[in-house]
């Protein structure tokens, strides 16, 4: 059974500082999903990852893909207080051409203080 | 506006009156899904739907039904709620895009059972 791990689950962080949020996973997959989700409100797409070394940056935000490692990590260039949220890795384990499965990780609450 | 509507947003209901959440999608995606989401555990997969009449288990799908009778409709019912099935509740929407599938999440519905 697949298993996704987020660590830390909740982050307290001031403003202008830099952090990793880590997401490890146990099985193979090329196909990992960040997502962001605000308080009482859906999940919003940030990041798709689809190769070993993958990555990508939007804003202050960064992702990458190790596929090796089974990791995949969320940098935070100087913190916002417009990132507070809760952020979840996803792993798609069933990929294929016709079938797909997300298995999300626990997710980590990030709160940026000024 | 490409959309997934879940109705209704929040719902208290007593233990044993069975209940349906709607989902509807205006994508033409193929692929549908459910997902609870509770504290400390991320999102679990409930039911998936590959397309119409195609419907199968996810990780928790004790105490529920779906059905996928039209492509747009995904609903899901539960015909003996319990209080351990209070939770906030997600549909998805996916289709292929390239190597990888792109899901599209609903406003959520939070179901309180007592």
């Amino acid at each position: 059974e697949l298993k996704v791990e987020q660590n830390p689950l909740f982050l307290s962080m001031q403003e202008g500082k830099n952090y990793t949020i880590y997401c490890n996973y146990s099985t193979t997959s090329d196909r990992l999903y960040w997502y962001r989700q605000d308080p009482g409100k859906s999940l919003e797409s940030l990041f798709v990852l689809l190769s070993n070394g993958a990555v990508k940056q939007e804003g202050r935000l960064m992702a990458s893909l190790d596929t090796k490692a089974r990791l995949s990590t969320l940098h935070i260039t100087a913190a916002v207080h417009d990132l507070s949220a809760t952020y979840f890795c996803a792993v798609d384990s069933r990929y294929t051409g016709t079938a797909s499965k997300l298995t999300f990780g626990t997710g980590t609450r990030l709160q940026v203080t000024l | 506006e490409a959309q997934v509507t879940q109705n209704p947003r929040y719902l208290i209901t007593v233990t044993g009156k069975k209940l349906t959440v709607t989902c509807s999608q205006n994508m033409n995606h193929e692929y549908m899904s459910w997902y609870r989401q509770d504290p400390g555990l991320g999102l679990r997969q409930i039911y998936y739907s590959m397309n119409v009449e195609v419907t199968d288990k996810g990780d928790v799908p004790e105490g529920y039904k779906v059905s996928r009778k039209e492509k747009r409709n995904f609903p899901l019912i539960l015909e003996s709620p319990s209080p351990n099935q209070t939770s906030l509740y997600f549909c998805a929407s996916s289709t292929r895009q390239g190597t990888y599938y792109g899901y599209t999440f609903g406003s959520g519905t939070r179901l309180t059972v007592v």
